[in-house]
């Protein structure tokens, strides 16, 4: 069973500051995703990661897919207050059909920048 | 091109009541699923459809049911409404042979 752990669930930064957000998935996987959530909103897709060694980056945010290790990280890079919402890592499994295609999600990080 | 819809946005339903959540996408995608969302749970399968006229449970099926007439229309259906079925859902639908998932806006449901 593909479970998926994110940590911290709770993170409190200041502006300016560097961090880094967890996500680790118990089974092989080959598709990783991260989602942005603002209060009362749906997901924005951030990134989606599709390989062994697999870094994209957009603005302030930089992920990385180390599917060895079961374990992708979001980085954050000097940390702006726009920043703040729940961050959420999902993956699925190895093949696009059935079961397999459903996401699973983490717990979500709830990401707060304050000045 | 609408993307995936969901209806209602808001709902209050009482307990025993039953309700469908409506959910529906026009980019030809086969794959739809419905989550729940919990504060603090993330996002829980409830039940995927690969196709029009197969359904599959997924974590949390209990008090649910789906069908899949058509690849546009995926509806979830609450029999009979419990306070623990307050929560947030959300309609997802994706293209069989590719990676990109498409989230409706989420039907936030009260079940008093």
């Amino acid at each position: 069973e593909l479970k998926v752990e994110q940590n911290p669930l709770f993170l409190s930064m200041q502006e300016g500051k560097n961090y880094t957000i967890y996500c680790n998935y118990s089974t092989t996987s080959d598709r990783l995703y991260w989602y942005r959530q603002d209060p009362g909103k749906s997901l924005e897709s951030l990134f989606v990661l599709l390989s062994n060694g697999a870094v994209k980056q957009e603005g302030r945010l930089m992920a990385s897919l180390d599917t060895k290790a079961r374990l992708s990280t979001l980085h954050i890079t000097a940390a702006v207050h726009d920043l703040s919402a729940t961050y959420f890592c999902a993956v699925a499994g190895l093949n696009y059909g059935g079961s397999q295609g459903n996401l699973i999600f983490g717990k979500g990080t709830k990401l707060s920048v304050k000045p | 091109n609408a993307g995936v819809t969901q209806t209602p946005k808001f709902q209050v339903l009482k307990t025993g009541q039953s309700m469908t959540l409506q959910c529906a996408q026009d980019m030809n995608h086969e794959y739809m699923s419905w989550y729940r969302q919990d504060p603090g749970m993330g996002l829980r399968l409830i039940h995927y459809s690969v196709g029009a006229g197969i359904t599959d449970q997924g974590e949390v099926p209990n008090g649910y049911n789906v069908s899949r007439s058509t690849t546009e229309d995926f509806p979830l259906r609450l029999l009979s409404a419990a306070p623990s079925q307050t929560s947030v859902y959300f309609c997802a639908s994706r293209l069989q042979d590719s990676y990109g998932y498409t989230f409706g806006s989420g039907t936030r449901l009260t079940v008093v």
